[in-house]
């Protein structure tokens, strides 16, 4: 399976933009790239996903790098509700997920 | 609210034991995947079920199995538990149609095994 590199943890003041990073530079044509969060004591919840173009949606936004290489989630206004783990996870069809280890982002206030 | 449901919400048991863990997917979704999340392994694939067919497997022990029965709904069978077993078991479900299809997870279920 392909690989992404995340930081371990990040922190962000509430109301303003975050950056997640993700690395993943053995990614493949037919890759896409997708992002999920799991909430404290809840299952994993769908975020966003791209191919190659950038992608908006009502939760985030998706940054891909132009060689696909890395990507950023961007989530534009952070709240508490937002505290986290993101998982960056590279799929190849309607195959099972391969989580990584994920961003812990916190939230203060 | 995912759709996805899982039952019980915790279970505690001895060391081997057999429990079963219950799971109903979407309405309309005819693929279910079953994961494990444990402290020091992370979320892990176990295996997937389409359309009652088993389509792909991973990290699953032989002493667990899983079955999708017609209504779609899907179980999971662990025994002989041991200590080590004890996690989160969560099920997610999909279409199963398209290659980019969303995964929907369930609340899970809590094991442990005293």
């Amino acid at each position: 399976d392909a690989k992404t590199t995340q930081p371990n943890s990040m922190e962000s003041n509430e109301e303003e933009p975050v950056h997640l990073p993700c690395n993943h530079s053995t990614i493949s044509g037919t890759d896409y790239i997708h992002w999920y969060r799991q909430l404290p004591s809840q299952g994993p919840e769908y975020v966003i996903h791209g191919l190659t173009s950038n992608v908006n949606n009502r939760m985030a936004s998706l940054a891909i790098a132009e060689d696909r290489k890395s990507s950023t989630l961007i989530l534009h206004r952070a709240t508490l509700r937002d505290a986290a783990v993101y998982y960056c996870i590279l799929r190849y069809g309607n195959t099972p997920l391969v989580f990584g280890k994920g961003t812990r982002l916190s939230v203060i206030a | 609210d995912s759709g996805v449901t899982q039952t019980p919400k915790h279970l505690i048991t001895a060391t081997g034991q057999r429990v079963t863990l219950r799971c109903s997917p979407r309405s309309g979704d005819l693929s279910v995947y079953w994961y494990q999340q444990s402290l020091d392994q992370g979320l892990q694939f176990l295996i997937q079920y389409y359309n009652g067919e088993e389509r792909a497997k991973g990290n699953i022990l032989e002493r667990f199995s899983a079955q999708q029965f017609p209504d779609l709904h899907s179980e999971l069978n662990l025994s002989s538990l041991e200590l080590g077993d004890s996690a989160l078991y969560f099920c997610a479900s999909n279409p199963g149609l398209a290659g980019t299809d969303t995964q929907y997870f369930g609340p899970g279920t809590r094991l442990t095994v005293l």
